[in-house]
């Protein structure tokens, strides 16, 4: 069945880089888009940025200039990178599958902190 | 990347109760989709292409739209519906959600 999973640190030092992966399964990442998306604690949803079926990327453009996603098909895993992070970037993260955002992982709480 | 303003912020709905929840576009035409999220958990999709339900959605909601104006529609709210709703445009970036739009149980 399809799943997603986020994995990644749990604390992260302000200016510094966070990495994350979303590891799938049950479908395939040449022929299904994944999103990366945040929620600060008590706060909706935001959309972070796509990594498409055919490997191009589009991303928030309030937040672009710090952010990349990638992927590696072979091991079915997206990459989320973003760096000189602030306290304001604490949040769960989530990825999902699709822009309908069909399937979603069960998110990673990063905490941004010294 | 503007966030879609939805109404109400919150609201309360006792059981039986018929609840409507809009958001409002940049455009009309577009595919609205609609998350349920409850505390501590992932958002699920809850309705996607507007109006369409997922396999496993009861059918007492539905999705319309009208306009810029798209509504998630409870016929009788139950219990188990108590939880935060989200309206997200569809399908190119960049994909905005609504503020969010908080259901409790009256």
């Amino acid at each position: 069945q399809v799943q997603l999973k986020e994995s990644g640190p749990g604390l992260v030092q302000p200016s510094q880089t966070l990495s994350l992966t979303c590891t799938v399964s049950g479908f395939s990442l040449t022929t299904n888009s994944v999103s990366w998306l945040r929620q600060p604690p008590g706060k909706g949803l935001e959309w972070m940025g796509v990594i498409w079926s055919n490997g191009g990327t589009d991303y928030n453009s309030a937040i672009k200039s710090r952010l990349s996603i990638s992927r590696d098909t072979s091991k079915s895993q997206v990459f989320l990178k973003m760096n000189s992070l602030q306290t304001e970037d604490t949040a769960m993260y989530f990825c999902a599958r699709r822009v309908l955002f069909d399937y979603w992982g069960q998110g990673v709480l990063v905490t941004v902190s010294s | 990347d503007n966030v879609l303003p939805q109404s109400p912020t919150t609201m309360a709905a006792s059981p039986g109760e018929k609840v409507t929840i809009t958001c409002h576009a940049s455009s009309s035409g577009i595919y609205m989709n609609w998350h349920q999220q409850k505390s501590g958990t992932s958002p699920k999709l809850w309705i996607y292409d507007t109006s369409k339900l997922p396999s496993g959605v009861p059918d007492r909601f539905s999705g319309s739209a009208s306009g810029t104006s798209y509504s998630l529609t409870i016929n009788t709210m139950e219990t188990e519906d108590a939880a935060t709703y989200y309206c997200q445009q569809c399908c190119s970036a960049p994909l905005t959600f609504g503020s969010g739009t908080k259901l409790e149980l009256k």
